[in-house]
């Protein structure tokens, strides 16, 4: 039982650039999230899913694209990338709402736009 | 839609408690409180969650009012290993997206 898992761990990017955060949970959660943490600040909600097919934005979700073909995946896509995308990016999972379980967390991926 | 707010920092002796409030008038009415803590940059922590009653574990101890509208977090006797940032997460009305607050600076000095 791996728990959430992210990768890459760090990428560099240069600007106009695009690549794929992928986010991998085996816990059979059906919530799923993406946040953002700048330096300094807290994280801020990207996109989360509810479950497979089904994704919402969130509160920063300008310059990011997902999707939720399965259950387990739940990957964020950088289309032409920023230098205000440089940011740590995580992932979440939960069993869903009212659940009473924990929120699982990636350990996150470090993305430096150049 | 959901929201949480808490102090932006607070200084807390070692060996003392640390009292961490956090209002959470918008949460939805069947979903819980949860709290978490980050050190650095790394992956936010598990530390306590509750819906209704108070809850004690290993680590903390969560009061929630009974209009659930606000909590506390306490950490019974703190160490300079909980200066961190601690968030107290809500949902939005639906119970489906988690909302971070701002988060509380722990300072634990000696």
């Amino acid at each position: 039982n791996a728990g959430v898992t992210q990768t890459p761990k760090f990428r560099i990017l240069k600007i106009g650039q695009s690549m794929t955060l992928q986010c991998t949970q085996d816990m059979n959660h059906n919530y799923m999230y993406w946040y953002r943490q700048d330096p300094g600040m807290g994280l801020k909600l990207i996109y989360y899913s509810v479950g497979a097919g089904i994704t919402d934005k969130g509160e920063v979700p300008n310059g990011y694209n997902v999707s939720r073909s399965t259950t387990e995946d739940f990957p964020l896509r950088l289309e032409l990338a920023a230098p205000s995308q440089t940011s740590v990016y995580f992932c979440a999972s939960r069993p869903g709402r009212n659940s009473g379980n924990t929120i699982y967390f990636g350990e996150g991926s470090w993305l430096t736009v150049v | 839609d959901a929201k949480t707010t808490q102090p932006t920092s607070m200084d807390c002796a070692e060996g003392r408690a640390a009292n961490l409030p956090c209002n959470h008038s918008t949460i939805s009415g069947n979903e819980y409180v949860y709290w978490y803590r980050q050190i650095h940059s790394q992956g936010p922590q598990y530390i306590i969650h509750g819906l209704k009653n108070n809850e004690t574990n290993e680590m903390a101890s969560l009061i929630i009012t009974e209009d659930r509208k606000s909590s506390t977090l306490i950490l019974p006797h703190a160490t300079l290993r909980d200066t961190a940032v601690y968030y107290c997460i809500a949902t939005n009305q639906a119970g489906t997206a988690l909302i971070f607050g701002k988060g509380t600076t722990l300072s634990v000095s000696s």
